[in-house]
């Protein structure tokens, strides 16, 4: 069954520092891992990711994939209070759905 | 620049009630998800249809229905409504599953009393 498990589960910080998001996952057919960030309502996108290695950045944001150790990190840098939200880690698989983590709660703490 | 929108924004049920959640996108993408999202959790998906007349179950389907008539519209229907489907329901929609991303309409906040 696919599966994808995000940790931690909740992580409180001060503004500046930097956090590391955990998503790891199992599918029987890989096509793409998405990260998407939800404050107070729908789900908004931050990346795709297809291929291992490959670093995608939005400025303070990055993410990166490991296909062979099936999992990906979502970093922040410098944090701000307006990062605080959940931030959700999915997967495309072969048959067609989007595949949601249960996220994870950043507080940034001013 | 409507992209996916979901009415009612609220509602509240009472015990054995039924009612349509409705979903319209005006991207003409041929994939439609309904989900839903208990607190503190993340994206359970219910439904979804690769196209106008096809439909499948997700992962909690039991107590709803859904139709795809048309490539615009896919409306979620909670029949004999009861305290479990208390939840936020978001409809998205997606160009195709190979490698783009879901939108997602602002979600419908449903309690069951």
């Amino acid at each position: 069954e696919d599966k994808v498990v995000q940790s931690p589960l909740s992580l409180v910080v001060h503004e500046g520092d930097t956090v590391t998001l955990n998503c790891s996952y199992e599918v029987t057919n890989f096509r793409s891992l998405l990260w998407y960030k939800q404050e107070k309502k729908a789900p908004t996108f931050l990346f795709m990711l297809t291929s291992s290695g490959i670093e995608k950045k939005s400025g303070r944001l990055s993410s990166i994939l490991d296909k062979k150790e099936l999992f990906s990190i979502l970093n922040i840098t410098a944090t701000q209070t307006g990062d605080s939200a959940v931030y959700l880690c999915a997967l495309i698989s072969g048959t067609y759905k989007y595949i949601f983590g249960t996220g994870t709660r950043l507080k940034v703490l001013a | 620049n409507a992209g996916v929108t979901q009415t009612p924004k609220f509602r509240i049920l009472k015990i054995g009630q039924s009612m349509t959640l409705q979903c319209t996108q005006d991207m003409n993408h041929n994939y439609m998800y309904w989900y839903r999202q208990d607190p503190g959790m993340g994206l359970k998906l219910i439904y979804y249809s690769v196209g106008a007349g096809i439909t499948d179950k997700g992962e909690v389907p039991n107590g709803y229905n859904v139709s795809r008539s048309t490539t615009e519209d896919f409306p979620l229907r909670l029949e004999l409504a009861a305290p479990s489907q208390t939840s936020v329901y978001f409809c998205a929609s997606s160009y195709s599953v190979v490698n783009t991303e879901a939108f997602f309409g602002q979600g419908t906040r449903l309690t069951v009393v």
